[in-house]
């Protein structure tokens, strides 16, 4: 059975860090892209961030230079190292199998950040 | 503002059949395939239609979906209660300022 299970999730201040996992059981994680959206309280879902399988990572303007994605195959993990981050970064974080391009066929139950001095 | 534009929402009575219209650019569905998510209250989306038409196994042929230049649509015939939810398209986008993109979102009221 395929499972993601997101982490890291918190409380941190304005301009602050967090580094947030996702651990991958029940594939074969190195042969899949992995992405994290994300979704503010009452609002629609945002991409944030994707890592493909071999290495290459992808960024929207809004987190671009902020927001790291990384993945370690051997330990069936991905990470996102968020810094300098703001108010409107708050959402609940989820990760995602990519199936195909956009085809996000699996996802965690979610971590949840809270930017908030 | 999502590039993706969906209505914020959407009604229809038990039975009726409701179309979710997803419009976008030649960047984005104009020249890549359409995904549909089902978002349940309190649970992560579940995909309902993917690459603009097909379903996965196990969601019921009462949903549907195809894509004419620039807009998908999502279609959902024989409205049952469970149908009452948030829906998203999703499409790849050639430009550099976002690779993957959701639509707004819409809710489904039945």
């Amino acid at each position: 059975e395929v499972q993601l299970v997101e982490s890291g999730g918190g409380l941190v201040q304005p301009g602050g860090s967090l580094r947030l996992s996702c651990a991958a059981s029940g594939f074969s994680f190195s042969r899949y892209d992995m992405h994290w959206v994300r979704q503010a309280t009452g609002k629609g879902l945002e991409w944030v961030s994707g890592a493909g399988i071999s290495g290459d990572t992808y960024y929207p303007v809004s987190v671009k230079g902020r927001f790291t994605i990384s993945r370690e195959n051997a330990k069936n993990s991905l990470y996102l190292q968020m810094n300098n981050l703001r108010a409107g970064d708050t959402a609940v974080y989820y990760c995602a199998r990519a199936e195909t391009g956009t085809l996000f066929d699996y996802w965690g139950q979610g971590t949840l950040v809270t930017v908030s001095s | 503002q999502s590039v993706l534009t969906q209505p914020p929402s959407a009604s229809g009575t038990p039975g009726q059949r409701v179309t979710i219209p997803c419009y976008g650019s030649t960047s984005n569905i104009g020249s890549n395939f359409v995904n549909w998510y089902q978002q349940l209250p309190g649970t992560a989306p579940k995909v309902l239609i993917h690459k603009n038409n097909q379903r996965p196994s196990g969601v019921p042929d009462r949903f549907s979906g195809s894509k004419s230049g620039t807009t998908a649509f999502l279609a959902i015939s024989g409205l049952r209660s469970e149908d009452e939810a948030d829906y998203y398209c999703a499409a790849w986008d050639n430009s550099l300022s976002a690779y993957v993109l959701f639509g707004g979102g819409t809710k489904l009221t039945v």
